[in-house]
């Protein structure tokens, strides 16, 4: 079946850039996503890729796909405190009703 | 204001209780979800309904049974309710275009 995986913890100062990395299994992925989680709060879709994409950019975040190797990146540039949080890749199939499968959540703690 | 919305935000209930969870979505989408969130973080689907019908059902304990009385809305029943149950339950709606999830703000269910 469908995996995603990420590293549990990943702890910046602030001002520095973030990168969060994911891995997943299904090679039928056609879209993939990454969402940011706010203590008590539910999950809030940052920015999502097709797998025909290598990259997008939207602000200060960049997704970086390497097909390949079924890698998907995010990067914060300019990290703020606001930006701690817990992040999830998470990806889907296309047509019909697609699941969408998350990965295990990255804690980004931002030292001021 | 456009959102999802779940009810209710916190449940503490004993051992053996039956208890529901509402959820409702006033975006217009046809495909609703259930997630549970562990300690872990780890978030697994449940249930998904698209207009009313049920198309998605992960392996769960049938002492949880969803209901759609309409495409608005996806209610959570639990039955005999047990102390491995306490976890986050994310209600979310989906859009035609695949674009990933709106959620809830989920529903801490702590049983005692």
């Amino acid at each position: 079946g469908e995996d995603v995986e990420q590293s549990l913890f990943l702890s910046v100062r602030e001002g520095d850039s973030s990168v969060i990395n994911c891995t997943y299994t299904d090679s039928s992925s056609t879209y993939l996503y990454w969402y940011k989680q706010e203590p008590g709060a539910g999950l809030q879709l940052l920015t999502y890729i097709f797998s025909n994409m290598d990259m997008k950019q939207d602000q200060r975040l960049t997704v970086l796909l390497n097909k390949k190797d079924k890698h998907l990146s995010l990067r914060i540039a300019d990290t703020q405190t606001g930006d701690s949080a817990i992040y999830f890749c998470a990806e889907s199939r296309s047509g019909g009703y697609q699941k969408v499968t998350f990965g295990t959540g990255t804690k980004l703690q931002v030292i001021p | 204001d456009t959102a999802v919305s779940q009810t209710p935000k916190y449940l503490v209930t004993q051992m053996g209780n039956d208890k529901s969870i509402k959820c409702e979505q006033n975006l217009g989408h046809d495909t609703m979800y259930w997630y549970k969130q562990d300690s872990k973080k780890f978030l697994k689907i449940m249930f998904s309904y698209n207009n009313k019908e049920l198309i998605i059902n992960e392996t769960v304990p049938n002492r949880f049974s969803p209901k759609s009385p309409d495409k608005a809305h996806l209610n959570l029943h639990i039955n005999s309710l047990e102390l491995g149950d306490s976890a986050v339950y994310f209600c979310a709606s989906r859009g035609p275009l695949n674009y990933g999830y709106t959620f809830g703000s989920g529903t801490r269910l702590t049983v005692v």
